[in-house]
């Protein structure tokens, strides 16, 4: 077990309104990732953090933002939630320094629906 | 952007029978992993391949890095019902940016007993 829970597990929200996703983690892994997950689309990146107030872009990261301001705490924001978002949203950490071959642990996801 | 494409998409097979799913690119990748993910959970890793010919052995499970590093296979030897789930391959690019992590486009397996 990685340390990792992602709240809420699942969320309803209107189109338009703020919605954010929080996860957390209780080993102080350096690496966080949001990934969303869609039928036949795996797995696609959003954001990641490489550091308390390092983040950078995935490759689906329009419409979403994020924020570590601690180090066990990576929050996925989408400013204005759209249809096109409703998807399950996994966090996952990578621990060590971050080469070669380390793995990704994830949550349990959190599956949300914007109508 | 990296992309991975896996094969087949959906597998449906009897408990016995062997299996072979595939993840290619036509990118380089420092290394490739092999995640199964079941219903309402995470990914969960099954093993990481980093030499280009590698392969590695887990119980039934067959993994193989190609030697281009640029495509891996995993061999499922008598498939049994637990082996049932979606599995996903994932790498890291060779050169800059190898945090972000590329995942496969996955393969749904059904072993029915």
């Amino acid at each position: 077990d990685a340390g990792i829970t992602q709240s809420p597990r699942h969320k309803v929200t209107e189109t338009g309104t703020p919605v954010t996703l929080r996860c957390h983690q209780t080993e102080n892994h350096r690496y966080m990732y949001w990934y969303r997950q869609d039928p036949g689309h795996g797995l696609r990146l959003i954001h990641y953090s490489y550091g308390v107030k390092d983040t950078d872009k995935g490759e689906v990261s329009d419409g979403y933002s994020v924020s570590r301001s601690k180090t066990e705490d990576f929050l996925l924001t989408l400013e204005s939630a759209t249809s096109s978002q409703t998807s399950v949203y996994f966090c996952a950490i990578r621990p060590g320094t971050g080469t070669g071959g380390s793995p990704l642990h994830f949550g349990n996801g959190t599956r949300l629906t914007v109508t | 952007t990296q992309l991975l494409k896996q094969s087949p998409q959906f597998l449906s097979i009897q408990e016995g029978e062997n299996l072979t799913v595939y993840c290619n690119s036509s990118s380089v990748f420092s290394s490739l992993q092999w995640y199964r993910q079941e219903p309402g959970e995470g990914p969960v890793l099954l093993v990481t391949v980093v030499t280009g010919g590698e392969v590695k052995k887990l119980k039934r499970l067959t993994f193989q890095f190609g030697d281009a590093r640029k495509d891996s296979s995993l061999h499922i030897t008598a498939a049994q019902p637990g082996d049932t789930g979606l599995y996903l391959c994932a790498g890291g690019p060779l050169a800059g940016g190898y945090q972000k992590v590329t995942f496969g486009t996955g393969t749904k397996l059904q072993v029915i007993p």
